[in-house]
């Protein structure tokens, strides 16, 4: 039982450049969700997905898209990183209140 | 103003201490509050959820909520090395988005 899975882990981009994060989880939650963690700033949503074949956006979607593509994937795509989108980017599956997993995180650095 | 706010700490205590953490929020609708470890380069791990006002126990950890002050904590007692982590609060009003504090780096030195 893997939980949550991120790909890549570290990732270095230049200005301008696109990339995909994929998240997968084998727990069959319904529910799964983006988030970007930075300094002083805490763990922002910036896209969820309450159930496959929905997306919705979070606190801080501007840059981004997703894509739900089936109940385990869910993937976040920077089109043209931009130096503020340096961040933590963690993928969560959660069912509930008390069933919540986080993956490990994929460390992105735009130059 | 942020909707949740955390002291980030850093915060050193000696083993054996009794560590307390603490958030307070402004939005009065969140009703689910939660507490997560979150060691370094890793992602966050739910320690425990709590509903409404009250205390709730799990072993060393016990999760405080005081609505009326907006005000929620989480004490660990007996603290160890192994409790060497950064605390991050959370709560949620509707049905999905955290709000999360920025996070408390705890230091538990043998």
């Amino acid at each position: 039982n893997a939980g949550v899975t991120q790909t890549p882990k570290f990732q270095v981009l230049k200005t301008g450049q696109s990339m995909t994060l994929q998240c997968a989880q084998d727990m069959n939650h319904n529910s799964m969700y983006w988030y970007r963690q930075d300094p002083g700033m805490g763990l922002r949503l910036i896209y969820y997905s309450a159930s496959e074949g929905t997306t919705d956006k979070g606190e801080v979607p501007n840059g981004y898209n997703v894509s739900r593509l089936n109940k385990r994937e869910f993937s976040l795509r920077l089109e043209s990183a931009a130096p503020s989108q340096t961040s933590v980017y963690f993928c969560a599956s959660i069912e509930s209140y008390n069933e919540q997993f986080f993956g490990p995180g994929t460390r992105l650095t735009v130059l | 103003q942020k909707e949740v706010e955390q002291d980030p700490g850093p915060l050193s205590v000696p083993e054996g201490a009794i560590v307390s953490l603490n958030c307070t929020y402004s939005n009065s609708a969140f009703q689910y509050f939660m507490w997560y470890r979150q060691y370094s380069r890793k992602g966050p791990e739910l320690l425990m959820y709590t509903y409404s006002s009250g205390n709730k126990e799990d072993g060393r950890f016990t999760a405080q909520v005081d609505k009326s002050s907006k005000y929620i904590s989480l004490f660990i007692r007996d603290s160890q090395p192994s409790d060497s982590a950064t605390y991050l609060c959370a709560m949620i009003a509707g049905a999905n988005n955290l709000f999360f504090g920025t996070g408390t780096r705890l230091t538990v030195i043998p």
